[in-house]
């Protein structure tokens, strides 16, 4: 597609709940990133992969965070038991290589509220 | 602890003049830097870059400026106009495979 697609555009989960979020980079970008923003704090690394592998998953604050790109194009970001303090808007980036001479090209997010 | 640093979490300026935004570094090893704008509901959008072996970098109404010695760097925006209104994030990356580390991001409001 022309851009990054995230879907859904809003999440409302209860406390405990598994939640899926979606990415769909742009065709052919073989970087992917989730960052996750916070009210009133920037954007927050969780976890890059480079194809379908994740090279960098220091970010991701505990176990009950998981992503995966079986196909080395749409990822999925899956959370388990969910807790209030995820509440959130998770972002998902693509460039075309890991390199960041043109920087990143973001989807609009997810807002995920635990209830 | 963190690595970049936006410590004015706003900014106001009248259309027409200067708008300056700051931000500050701690980690020397940082080798590239970007700007991004966001505006409610969107996700950020790249806007301006420059690479460590420079001191400036210009694209139309926006320049951007580093000091590598002071750790800080900043984006002019000039003239102002009410549009630039947005939440601007400076990131700062080194190396290829790294991912982008961002401020907390200054809230621009241009008043006409």
């Amino acid at each position: 597609g022309a851009g990054v697609s995230q879907t859904p555009s809003n999440k409302v989960t209860e406390k405990g709940k598994y939640v899926e979020l979606r990415c769909d980079p742009i065709s052919g970008h073989t970087a992917l990133y989730w960052y996750r923003q916070s009210l009133g704090q920037g954007p927050e690394f969780l976890i890059y992969f480079q194809g379908t592998g994740a090279a960098d998953d220091s970010g991701l604050p505990n176990d009950r965070f998981f992503a995966v790109r079986p196909e080395g194009s749409v990822s999925t970001l899956k959370i388990q038991r969910t807790e209030r303090g995820d509440s959130a808007v998770y972002l998902c980036a693509s460039s075309p290589t890991g390199g960041w001479g043109y920087g990143y090209t973001f989807g609009s997010g997810t807002r995920l509220t635990v209830v | 602890d963190q690595q970049v640093k936006q410590n004015s979490p706003s900014l106001s300026v009248q259309e027409g003049r200067i708008s300056i935004l700051n931000c500050d570094y701690t980690n020397s090893m940082f080798d590239y830097f970007l700007w991004y704008k966001k505006y409610p509901a969107e996700g950020p959008t790249f806007l301006i870059s420059i690479s460590s072996i420079k001191d400036k970098n210009e694209d139309g109404r926006f320049t951007v400026f580093l000091n590598k010695s002071a750790k800080h760097l900043s984006l002019h925006i000039v003239p102002s106009q009410p549009g630039d209104s947005a939440v601007y994030f400076c990131a700062a990356i080194y190396s290829g495979n790294t991912p982008l580390v961002f401020g907390k991001g200054t809230r621009l409001s241009v008043i006409a």
